[in-house]
């Protein structure tokens, strides 16, 4: 168990809707990372969060937006959703941002599908 | 830009033999390297990483990387694969541990 914790962890949607993602990190860690893992684009970072504020952005569509709350949970929403959006979601924490001795912990990942 | 390329999607290879699982990155400035696991519905578990010091890395569960500056690579490998060894192994490169970017995977399959 990584301490990461993502829910839900299935998700079926239909095409349009909009769905979020949570994630709780781990106990002490100040930023959260989002990535996208499917099987024709792989494992893509999306979004980093450090203590509330974006840090760093990846290939995460204009359609999708992150936060990150004061207890330093974060949320992924994803919007108007259409059936390439079918992916595995995974969140990341680590304790600081840009230090060398930083180990991002994964979670287990929300497995999301649009029919 | 980062980049990293794994060679071979899919490897086999008898318990008890050799793993080598290949990786080579592109990166403009000199890079932080990882090796991450993933086993069946599971997250990404961190297997070892390369953050400029030693360049022969060890790592949890017998497995090793060596960081060859002259070759961009970092090959994953370990001496004796165990069944529970069977997972997908993903490469990536990071140049301010903000970003990382992966391979595409390598699927081990280990043979009795």
């Amino acid at each position: 168990d990584s301490g990461v914790t993502q829910t839900p962890k299935h998700l079926i949607t239909a095409t349009g809707q909009r769905v979020t993602l949570r994630c709780s990190p781990r106990s002490g860690d100040l930023s959260v990372y989002w990535y996208q893992q499917s099987l024709d684009q792989g494992l893509q970072f999306l979004i980093q969060y450090y203590n509330g504020e974006e840090r760093a952005k990846g290939n995460i569509l204009e359609r999708f937006s992150a936060q990150q709350f004061p207890d330093l949970h974060s949320e992924l929403n994803l919007s108007s959703l259409e059936l390439g959006d079918s992916a595995l979601y995974f969140c990341a924490s680590s304790v600081g941002q840009g230090a060398s001795n930083t180990e991002a912990f994964f979670g287990q990942g929300t497995r999301l599908t649009v029919v | 830009a980062q980049s990293v390329t794994q060679l071979g999607s899919h490897v086999s290879v008898s318990e008890g033999a050799l793993v080598l699982l290949r990786c080579n990155y592109s990166s403009s400035v000199p890079p932080y390297l990882f090796w991450y696991v993933q086993y069946p519905n599971q997250g990404l578990q961190l297997l070892l990483k390369y953050t400029s010091a030693a360049t022969l890395v060890k790592g949890i569960n017998g497995f090793e990387a060596e960081f060859k500056k002259s070759e961009t690579s970092f090959h994953l490998t370990k001496p004796s694969a165990h069944m529970s060894d069977a997972a997908e192994y993903f490469c990536a490169v990071s140049e301010n541990f903000n970003k990382f970017y992966f391979g595409s995977g390598t699927k081990l399959n280990v043979k009795p």
